[in-house]
């Protein structure tokens, strides 16, 4: 069956460390891997996605996120956080073949400390 | 450029009611898909619209229908409304070829 799953429900970093946000996926074709940012009352915004090529993936808000095959994951990551990152993050995949249907995992909620 | 647009942002209706819910895709895109997001998960895919066309589906029952129009804006409909239906109501919008979802800002839809 077709599934993302994202471990982690809630995060806390200190503004200025890094982040990793974990996602791992089960998906029968070659996968279309995304990410996405959701802040409190409003819709998705795209930070960056996957197709195929280089498996280290630059984003938006200098996010990146890289793809490992042999461990079905797509975590991302950020060097260094800002208060404006906190928000909902879901990581998402579809496939070419579907050619529409995106599933999306249950999304990790990142804190910032100041 | 205006990206999605969606209407209303919030919506109150008793259980057994009908509700529409609206969608203008952003300019250049042909494609709405619609998502339903219960409150604390991720956006579960109701179903895609294309040339006015229901293109794929979604594990929902026949209670959601949709429409297409011309114009390439849309239409979510939930008839006989339960209170599990309560939730946020995203479109997202495309290009046929292939991804770039733009999503909208959502309606809230309340069911009491």
């Amino acid at each position: 069956a077709q599934s993302v799953t994202q471990p982690d429900i809630h995060i806390t970093v200190s503004e200025g460390a890094s982040l990793e946000l974990r996602c791992n996926y089960s998906y029968g074709a070659t996968p279309y891997l995304f990410w996405y940012v959701q802040s409190p009352g409003q819709g998705l915004q795209l930070l960056l996605k996957y197709f195929s090529g280089d498996t280290l993936v630059q984003g938006i808000k200098g996010f990146e996120a890289e793809f490992k095959r042999s461990q079905s994951s797509f975590n991302l990551r950020k060097p260094s956080v800002h208060w404006s990152d906190a928000a909902e993050y879901f990581c998402a995949v579809g496939s070419y073949s579907s050619a529409s249907k995106i599933i999306f995992g249950s999304g990790t909620r990142l804190s910032i400390r100041p | 450029d205006a990206g999605v647009t969606q209407s209303p942002t919030h919506l109150i209706k008793t259980r057994g009611q009908q509700v529409t819910l609206r969608c203008s895709p952003k300019s250049g895109h042909d494609t709405v898909s619609w998502y339903q997001q219960a409150l604390g998960q991720g956006p579960q895919f109701i179903f895609q619209y294309y040339e006015e066309e229901e293109r794929q589906r979604g594990n929902f029952p026949d209670r959601f229908s949709g429409h297409q129009f011309p114009n390439y804006s849309s239409e979510l409909n939930v008839n006989a409304l339960l209170l599990g239906d309560s939730a946020l109501y995203l479109c997202a919008s495309s290009l046929a070829a292939g991804y770039g979802y733009t999503f909208g800002s959502g309606t809230r839809l309340t069911v009491v």
